[in-house]
């Protein structure tokens, strides 16, 4: 019930192509879904994040596609870039309280310039 | 300084050692958090400290003992580690009380256990 299933495990993209990376949950009560990127050496950085009650949200070359129903939320990289290369977490965060927040166990992204 | 800053970067102790990982935020938040974080696992929240209190604790094993002197400083004290503590350890900070806010992580202390 509290896990947040991600995939891939690692991701090779060539330049200019679109990743995609595939999450899953299981808990309703689920209501703030934010994707979290990381850098070698550095700690988990906000990418973006979608609320339930919309089906997408873009920023820029990122997008969150969210499907309500069948409980899974993907993030799409338009013309990836090899700074883009990097791991990304995906995450569920349930409201109220200090945040109860559950991590996917991360993609490594890789961008073939 | 901004955002979530931890010290040290790196640290190498031994198991019968005493240790402390220091976490300062600058982002006016009244949330903090320790993470573990390992090799090709997700992320595992340890504590959870929300206006000072002590909200949550994971399950962790009592030879890690956290301390919030204040809303914006977190310690992690350490003793009697085991190889399998090896791990980045990160802190993580948000504004709790309204719309879900995102957590702001440091970049980390890199803890090996000998």
């Amino acid at each position: 019930q509290q896990q947040v299933k991600q995939s891939p495990q690692s991701l090779i993209v060539q330049k200019g192509g679109i990743s995609i990376i595939n999450c899953a949950y299981e808990n309703t009560a689920f209501d703030y879904f934010p994707w979290y990127q990381q850098f070698p050496g550095k700690g988990p950085a906000l990418l973006i994040a979608i609320r339930p009650d919309v089906s997408e949200k873009k920023e820029g070359r990122f997008t969150i596609s969210f499907n309500k129903s069948a409980k899974q939320f993907s993030l799409h990289i338009m013309d990836s870039q090899p700074g883009d290369s990097a791991t990304y977490f995906c995450a569920a965060q349930i409201v109220g309280g200090a945040s109860k927040i559950i991590f996917g166990s991360g993609t490594r992204l890789s961008i073939r310039p | 300084e901004t955002g979530v800053t931890q010290t040290p970067r790196h640290l190498v102790m031994g198991m019968t050692n005493k240790k402390s990982l220091k976490c300062e935020q600058h982002l006016g938040h009244n949330a903090m958090y320790w993470y573990k974080q390992s090799a090709k696992k997700p992320l595992e929240l340890m504590f959870v400290y929300n206006f000072k209190e002590q909200t949550e604790n994971n399950s962790v094993p009592s030879r890690f003992s956290p301390e919030c002197p204040n809303s914006s400083h977190l310690f992690l004290h350490l003793h009697t580690l085991q190889p399998e503590d090896s791990a980045l350890y990160l802190c993580a900070s948000s504004q709790e009380g309204g719309n879900n806010q995102p957590q702001h992580f440091g970049d980390g202390t890199r803890l090996s256990i000998l």
